[in-house]
């Protein structure tokens, strides 16, 4: 299994442009997250889908961002207008999450994407 | 403040010493994972443990909970060079409804040759 893929690795751009983040689960596994990872504070929850159903989009910080899940097999990340502060490590994970099991069980996390918002 | 913190926030050894590794988390839990980053990477899952286990095994890792002082902690033996990473803490909560899982800030393990 190739784990999680996330696209691009790498992302540098301009304050104002617009960002798509990228990320394929694992085959089979039917709830995907997204993540962001600062220094400052540290890895925060920005939205989790469940049979790509979007479930708790609570910690998406605001308007700017979106994601979507159209398939099992394919995510999305946005942020419309980007800004400085957007600048962080994003990363896509996902689970199993079997009948019976809990959401916040076993999750594998793809290798993320490091964006820079000049 | 975070539902799981590490402490301690760094920590460095010398390679074949053991590493322990503790966290501590405040509201009740269904189960406590240990995930590790290495540098520039993605987390990788470690081990899970259930909150009626109190203690678990894996090759050189071992892990403990002790539900009633809400903490746990992470043993690594014998370390080597490639055990240098970051090591988080994540326990499930729920928060405005949604049960999520929280990860702590993470103590960075550096293992000295």
């Amino acid at each position: 299994d190739a784990g999680v893929i996330q696209s691009p690795r790498h992302e540098v751009t301009e304050m104002g442009q617009e960002v798509t983040l990228r990320c394929k689960p694992i085959s089979g596994h039917n709830s995907l997250f997204w993540y962001r990872q600062t220094m400052m504070r540290g890895l925060e929850l920005l939205i989790y889908f469940n049979n790509n159903v979007p479930i708790d989009d609570s910690g998406m910080p605001e308007d700017r961002f979106s994601a979507k899940m159209p398939n099992a097999s394919f995510s999305t990340l946005k942020i419309q207008p980007s800004e400085p502060r957007d600048s962080a490590v994003y990363f896509c994970a996902s689970s199993p999450t079997p009948r019976g099991s809990f959401i916040t069980d076993t999750q594998y996390f793809g290798p993320g994407t490091r964006l820079t918002v000049l | 403040s975070q539902q799981g913190e590490e402490d301690p926030q760094a920590l460095s050894i010398q390679e074949g010493e053991n590493a322990t590794m503790n966290c501590s988390y405040k509201t009740s839990i269904n189960n406590l994972q240990w995930y590790r980053q290495n540098s520039g990477r993605g987390l990788v899952h470690l081990i899970l443990i259930r909150s009626n286990e109190r203690e678990k095994h894996s090759g050189r890792l071992r892990v403990t909970l002790d539900t009633s002082k809400k903490s746990s902690s992470l043993l690594i033996t014998a370390s080597r060079a490639a055990d240098t990473a970051s090591y988080f803490c994540a326990t499930d909560a729920t928060i405005q409804g949604a049960q999520k899982l929280v990860f702590g800030q993470g103590t960075r393990l550096t293992i000295n040759p």
